[in-house]
């Protein structure tokens, strides 16, 4: 059984520019969870999609934003982006969807310099 | 403030000594969650417990679930060098939207030396 597959594993990108990162959650989840995870802050939550609608967000200013596609693989977009967004993105699928059974994928290390 | 407070921050001990590392709130969880995370990987799961007062074991891990679900430990007997990691526990609070969210300690780094 694949895990929760997130591309690319490392990005370097330039202050201002934009980014967009994917992730392909176990075949049969339906929920997908986004995570920031920062030395200083720890893990955050970005956001949760299920069905492709967006049901709960994290405390992050609008220009990170995110979608899920039908077959349950989700995006994430970072606009604008500042040296603070250097981070381990990292995304999680479950089936079901309140505290139970999250697998996480290795994460995106994105570098903004 | 943080809303879930995991001690200890750091845990450097010798192979084959025992370790216990805490997760605190003042907030009821649902459930919770132990993770252990390598570095440069997401956290793998190790457990869920979602009952009051629940323990459960996992070879040489032993997990609680405070009865009021407000607290957790991890208990480790006879540590080994491959148990070295970042160990985060994570829960999901009780009531109001919690769809996908957990609320992560800040996680204990463990060393284990030979």
């Amino acid at each position: 059984k694949a895990g929760v597959t997130q591309t690319p594993r490392y990005l370097i990108k330039t202050r201002g520019q934009q980014v967009t990162l994917s992730c392909s959650p176990i075949s049969g989840h339906r929920s997908v969870s986004w995570y920031q995870q920062t030395p200083g802050q720890g893990l955050q939550f970005l956001f949760e999609y299920f069905s492709e609608t967006q049901r709960n967000k994290g405390n992050f200013p609008g220009r990170f934003s995110g979608r899920q596609f039908s077959n349950s693989r989700s995006e994430m977009n970072v606009s604008t982006l500042e040296l603070g967004d250097s981070a381990l993105y990292l995304c999680a699928s479950s089936v079901q969807t309140l505290g139970y059974g999250y697998t996480f994928g290795s994460g995106t290390r994105l570098t903004v310099v | 403030t943080q809303l879930l407070e995991q001690s200890p921050q750091f845990l450097s001990i010798q192979e084959g000594e025992n370790l216990t590392v805490y997760c605190n709130s003042s907030s009821v969880f649902s459930s919770l969650q132990w993770y252990r995370q390598e570095p440069g990987e997401g956290p793998v799961l190790l457990v869920t417990v979602v009952t009051g007062g629940e323990v459960k074991k996992l070879k040489r891990l032993t997990f609680q679930f405070g009865d009021a679900r407000k607290d957790s430990s991890l208990h480790i007997t006879a540590a080994q060098t491959g148990d070295t990691g970042l160990y985060l526990c994570a829960g999901a609070l009780e009531g109001g939207t919690s769809y996908g969210k957990l609320t992560f300690g800040q996680g204990t780094i463990l060393t284990v030396h030979p």
